[in-house]
């Protein structure tokens, strides 16, 4: 089992539609939760940190993380072309030193 | 300017051939992370390091060499490269401190291509 798995998509929706994406992670012990965004071609770019269960809101973006069921997700309300990329969800890994894991990534297309 | 920078940004070499490529971050943050980044995989940690002289390997270390002899730079050297090492390598640095700033800061990647 990878450390942190999410569906790599692609993922297509429509404008103006909420996006939703997921993430699953193995060690239990994992505290924080991040969201970076790729566009083609670029290096990451951090969209949204989460730490406590429950919600956080930043604009149009929201999220998710549920510590039981070691599940976040990053929904993307009123969604735009230019939210077309891919979301890479990372998560912190104190194992043998501090790293970062992140998960293959999730491709979503927003058509217009 | 400030920020992490990495250098070539593109790279052609034949297999065989020793490659390195450079980071520098201008932050003086402890950690520093190499990442390899291919179709379906997302981003591999190949090597990492948590201060000057102290590195470690990540999920994906075989074939490469890295050094870190001051904070600033992180150069990752392919000792023999080989077609598999084709890939865009991203460069990441990060304070790391646990639950209050553990934020990845990239570079804008090396595209290498291995013939």
């Amino acid at each position: 089992q990878k450390e942190v798995e999410q569906n790599s998509g692609p993922l297509s929706v429509p404008e103006g539609a909420i996006a939703s994406l997921n993430c699953t992670y193995s060690d239990r012990g994992s505290q924080s939760f991040f969201w970076y965004r790729q566009y083609s071609g670029k290096s990451p770019e951090l969209i949204m940190f989460i730490y406590s269960n429950g919600d956080k809101e930043d604009g149009r973006f929201t999220a998710q993380l549920n510590k039981a069921s070691q599940y976040v997700s990053l929904l993307i309300r009123d969604s735009q072309p230019s939210d077309s990329a891919t979301y890479l969800c990372a998560v912190p890994s104190y194992t043998g030193g501090f790293k970062t894991i992140f998960g293959a990534g999730t491709r979503l297309f927003v058509k217009a | 300017d400030a920020g992490i920078t990495q250098s070539p940004r593109y790279k052609i070499t034949e297999t065989g051939r020793q490659v390195t490529l450079m980071c520098h971050q201008t932050w003086s943050h402890s950690y520093m992370f190499w990442y390899r980044q291919d179709l379906g995989h997302g981003l591999r940690l190949i090597y990492y390091s948590a201060a000057a002289d102290i590195t470690d390997k990540g999920e994906v270390p075989d074939g490469y060499v890295v050094s870190r002899s001051k904070t600033e730079n992180f150069p990752l050297t392919l000792e023999s490269a080989t077609r598999s090492q084709t890939s865009v390598y991203f460069c990441a640095s990060c304070e790391g401190q646990p639950a209050v700033d553990e934020k990845l800061f990239f570079g804008s990647g090396t595209q290498l291509s291995v013939l």
